[in-house]
């Protein structure tokens, strides 16, 4: 079953903080965030794994709650850059995805200056 | 840098026709993937495979097949187009369980598939 993203979209203007978030309604293993820009390749960000750890991406930051089984990714002071489809990526199974993820609807985050 | 090229950025087809949608990935990664995207469901695993000659069924596969003849290759086929596959297509690979970056999907620029 697909995870569901909230909010849908978003508006924000440049330096604004925002979150998305991503809840599945099975227990979690791993969240992988990925960002598409307009016409372009969806790009790897960050991943979180069961048990706390965390790599990616050092702009933009997200946490994993086991207990919620949700995760939400925070952008904070918002660039220009920001802008595109956020999408979270999930495995409910233990051990590596290798990539075969489940991913959720997407949220638009859209950054005016 | 990774490349995972697809072969037509735009395709329109009729219905009824055989679609042949290429992806070739030149970093020698094992396990590439067909995702299909649409608006409001974000994108669905359609096939993916760990090996040559090697493919597993993802979470939407009816309509469609894939060929993994060579390890850089990995080919969907609609074997009878329908309005209803008209979608963006991608194509992603990741590298093999020794690499660090063995959890990252590399993407395709995509695929977007009009059938008439």
């Amino acid at each position: 079953q697909q995870p569901v993203q909230s909010p849908q979209a978003v508006i924000l203007r440049e330096g604004e903080d925002a979150v998305i978030n991503c809840s599945s309604s099975k227990a979690l293993y791993s969240v992988h965030w990925y960002r598409q820009k307009h016409g372009e390749a969806p790009v790897f960000l960050m991943i979180l794994l069961k048990g706390g750890e965390q790599k990616g991406h050092e702009k933009i930051s997200a946490s994993f709650n086991e207990k919620k089984q949700q995760s939400s990714l925070y952008l904070t002071a918002s660039q220009l850059s920001y802008s595109g489809t956020y999408f979270c990526g999930l495995t409910n199974a233990g051990g590596t995805s290798y990539g075969k993820l489940t991913f959720g609807q997407g949220t638009i985050l859209t950054v005016h200056p | 840098d990774v490349k995972v090229t697809q072969s037509s950025r735009y395709l329109v087809k009729r219905t009824g026709e055989k679609v042949f949608l290429e992806c070739v990935q030149d970093m020698d990664h094992e396990n590439m993937f067909w995702y299909r995207q649409d608006p409001g469901l974000g994108l669905r695993l359609i096939y993916f495979s760990y090996d040559v000659k090697m493919k597993e069924k993802g979470d939407i596969p009816e309509g469609y097949s894939v060929s993994r003849e060579k390890k850089e290759r990995f080919s969907l086929i609609l074997e009878s187009a329908s309005t209803n596959q008209t979608s963006m297509y991608l194509c992603a690979s990741s590298p093999p369980m020794w690499d660090r970056d063995n959890e990252k999907l590399f993407f395709g620029s995509g695929t977007q598939l009009s059938v008439l």
